[in-house]
């Protein structure tokens, strides 16, 4: 089934270890975001990439980096993690065309401890 | 400056009651504008989007939402809830400029729905 998988569903993490969260697509959208969730402040990009080989930093992208070295993959990684870092994480992908709409992965609970 | 405001954090309506919630845009381009919904511990999934042809759109499970451009706003309604439609609902603009850096979240509406 077409569509995008995060790895793993949920972790919790101790406080200064690094983790990776996995994010992949089978649609071949060029675009791919990283989003964090928190209550009252919807979600908010961390990293994009508009094409393989290429990243770009969202809103909030303190403490996180990524990488797009195929199309397919997109992971996030937190080098360092601290409790702030706490939340759900959205991986998402789409075409490069205005009117196209994202598709979300079914995000990724991580609690750092 | 772009930005997207959704006017209500949280929506209480009564089972087959019509829904309304809010959602204003800023924008200097023209915008296509979506609706996703995001049932408790779950993904984000698309119900509508508008890109520039009629301006009232209608999307799936009974939504349909209508694009002002006069009132810059994107209103997402349903003629009577039902208890399935209990979710956090979210107005994600996206505007002329291509680039994957252009979809902007309001921050959600919860809506309740009550028995």
């Amino acid at each position: 089934i077409a569509g995008i998988t995060q790895a793993p569903t949920s972790q919790i993490l101790a406080a200064g270890r690094r983790m990776t969260l996995r994010c992949t697509q089978d649609m071949r959208h060029n675009a791919m975001y990283w989003y964090r969730q928190d209550l009252g402040l919807g979600l908010r990009l961390i990293h994009y990439s508009n094409t393989a080989g290429t990243t770009g930093k969202g809103e909030v992208p303190d403490g996180y980096s990524v990488s797009r070295a195929n199309t397919d993959d997109f992971p996030l990684t937190l080098a360092s993690a601290v409790p702030s870092q706490t939340s759900v994480y959205f991986c998402a992908s789409r075409t490069n065309q205005r009117n196209t709409e994202a598709f979300f992965g079914q995000g990724t609970r991580l609690t750092v401890v | 400056a772009q930005s997207v405001t959704q006017l209500d954090s949280h929506v209480s309506v009564s089972e087959g009651t019509p829904v309304l919630l809010r959602c204003n845009y800023s924008s200097s381009y023209s915008p296509s504008l979506f609706w996703y919904v995001q049932h408790p511990n779950k993904g984000l999934q698309l119900l509508l989007k508008y890109t520039s042809a009629a301006t009232l759109v209608k999307g799936i499970n009974g939504f349909e939402a209508e694009f002002k451009k006069s009132e810059t706003s994107f209103h997402l309604t349903k003629p009577s809830a039902h208890m399935s439609d209990a979710a956090e609902y979210f107005c994600v603009v996206s505007f002329l400029r291509t680039g994957a850096n252009n979809l902007f979240f309001g921050t959600g509406t919860r809506l309740t729905v009550i028995p």
